[in-house]
């Protein structure tokens, strides 16, 4: 079966420190690979999603940033960190195109960020 | 573009009420239809899906009928527990534009609360 994973659990971190939340997704391959805020409140918001190794598609403008160095590895960045940058942080993967159910997304735990 | 209005919460309810929370979505196309839910400092988890109109999705306890001409996919349960206290998100998917992945666009989520 497939589990995807987040970590840290909980960060907090002062403003214009830099930032790297991990997510890992185990049992598929070629996954495509999603990026979510949640802000306190306010629905979720996508930020990144990749379709592969090395393909990014930024939704909003911000500053952060995503890679994906490995099939099943994706990660998200910033070099400065902002007040506006507080949130949960969602990690999501869907089948790969040519399988079955590929709009369905499945979610990791999340990662509570707040900058102080 | 698409998106999703679902009625917003905070929803309480006693133990054994009937439960219902608005759905409505504007979509070409013929979405899938999603509703997720999402316990206290938890990531999301899949509640039910419909790939399309009159297709009824359920799973514990939960209902919710794709009604295409009322673009409407109302989430129901006849008799809440304290333990569905939660968000929950409507949600659909809007096919990419690259590559093959499928995004999903959330409502913004209704708070339930269930007093025993």
């Amino acid at each position: 079966s497939q589990t995807i994973h987040q970590w840290p659990a909980t960060l907090v971190q002062p403003v214009g420190s830099p930032l790297s939340l991990e997510c890992t997704v185990e049992g598929t391959s070629n996954p495509n690979l999603y990026w979510y805020r949640q802000a306190a409140g306010r629905g979720l918001q996508l930020l990144f999603y990749s379709v592969g190794i090395g393909q990014i598609s930024s939704e909003v403008p911000q500053n952060l940033s995503a890679s994906r160095p490995q099939d099943r590895q994706f990660i998200l960045s910033s070099k400065k960190l902002l007040l506006s940058d507080s949130g949960f942080y969602l990690c999501a993967w869907s089948p790969s195109p040519g399988l079955a159910s590929t709009d369905t997304q499945y979610f990791g735990p999340g990662t509570r960020l707040t900058v102080l | 573009g698409n998106s999703v209005t679902q009625m917003e919460g905070p929803v309480t309810l006693s133990e054994e009420a009937f439960l219902t929370i608005n759905c409505t979505y504007t979509a070409t196309g013929y979405p899938s239809l999603f509703w997720y839910v999402q316990y206290p400092g938890e990531g999301l988890q899949l509640l039910l899906k419909a790939t399309k109109a009159d297709d009824k999705g359920s799973n514990k306890g939960f209902e919710a009928t794709y009604r295409k001409e009322t673009t409407s996919f109302h989430l129901e349960k006849g008799s809440v527990q304290v333990s569905d206290s939660a968000v929950y998100f409507c949600a659909l998917s809007d096919a990419g534009t690259q590559g093959g992945s499928e995004k999903l666009v959330f409502g913004k989520g209704t708070k339930l609360t269930v007093n025993p």
